[in-house]
């Protein structure tokens, strides 16, 4: 059974700051990993795919990288905002189950002004 | 593309009585997934469809929980004789899986609704 993990549970950081985001996740025998993005009492926002066959996906600010071997990817965001303020959770997908995702339980970041 | 539509976003009802929830995917979208949230946690998958086949269950999902996709298109969501435990968010998502990858089962990008929110007092 796939189990995720996102550590830090929270992080508060200034605006302008560069910061990481872990997950890992103990079954490596995935097909893909999505990292989504999640406001306060709101459905989840995708961000990016990236496929198992992938090391490094980027979208504007943002860079999420794959080692499925050892079963972690990282959401790197540059240049910290305000807007960014959201819990981000990764979802690793089986790759036989038809894309059915296992969730972490995220991490709260707010960036302070 | 609209996304995908849940309805209603809110609902309250008193426990025993039944609910029903109903998600319109993306337009074409061949894959549906139900998920539930609770505060402070992350989704937890409940069931999937493809097409209008439901092909997994997970074992959160009791008898009181019936899931459809008529026509693979629409779906319900409904729960019987609610439980305060059922208070939660549900989500709805849809995909759109190649030829190839109905057959294999991989995976592709995954949408997800607004959810609806339940209450159960």
């Amino acid at each position: 059974k796939q189990e995720v993990t996102q550590i830090p549970a929270a992080l508060s950081v200034p605006e302008g700051e560069n910061l990481v985001l872990n997950c890992s996740f103990t079954d490596s025998a995935i097909y893909n990993l999505q990292w989504f993005r999640q406001d306060p009492g709101k459905g989840l926002t995708s961000l990016l795919l990236i496929q198992s066959s992938q090391r490094e996906q980027t979208s504007g600010r943002l860079n999420a990288s794959l080692d499925k071997s050892s079963g972690r990817s990282t959401l790197y965001i540059a240049a910290s905002q305000p807007g960014d303020s959201a819990t981000y959770l990764c979802a690793p997908q089986s790759n036989t189950n038809a894309g059915k995702s296992t969730f972490g339980d995220g991490t709260t970041l707010t960036v302070k002004p | 593309d609209t996304g995908v539509s849940q309805d209603p976003r809110h609902k309250i009802t008193k426990r025993g009585q039944n609910v029903t929830f109903r998600c319109d995917p993306i337009s074409e979208h061949n894959r549906l997934y139900w998920y539930r949230q609770t505060l402070g946690q992350g989704p937890e998958f409940l069931t999937y469809f493809q097409n209008e086949a439901q092909l997994e269950k997970s074992r959160l999902l009791s008898d009181r929980f019936s899931a459809e996709r008529p026509k693979g298109s629409f779906s319900t969501l409904e729960i019987q004789r609610t439980e305060q435990g059922d208070s939660a968010m549900y989500l709805c998502a849809s995909s759109l899986a190649s030829a190839g990858q109905l057959i294999t089962g991989a995976g592709n990008t995954i949408y997800f609704g607004e959810g609806s929110w339940l209450t159960v007092v």
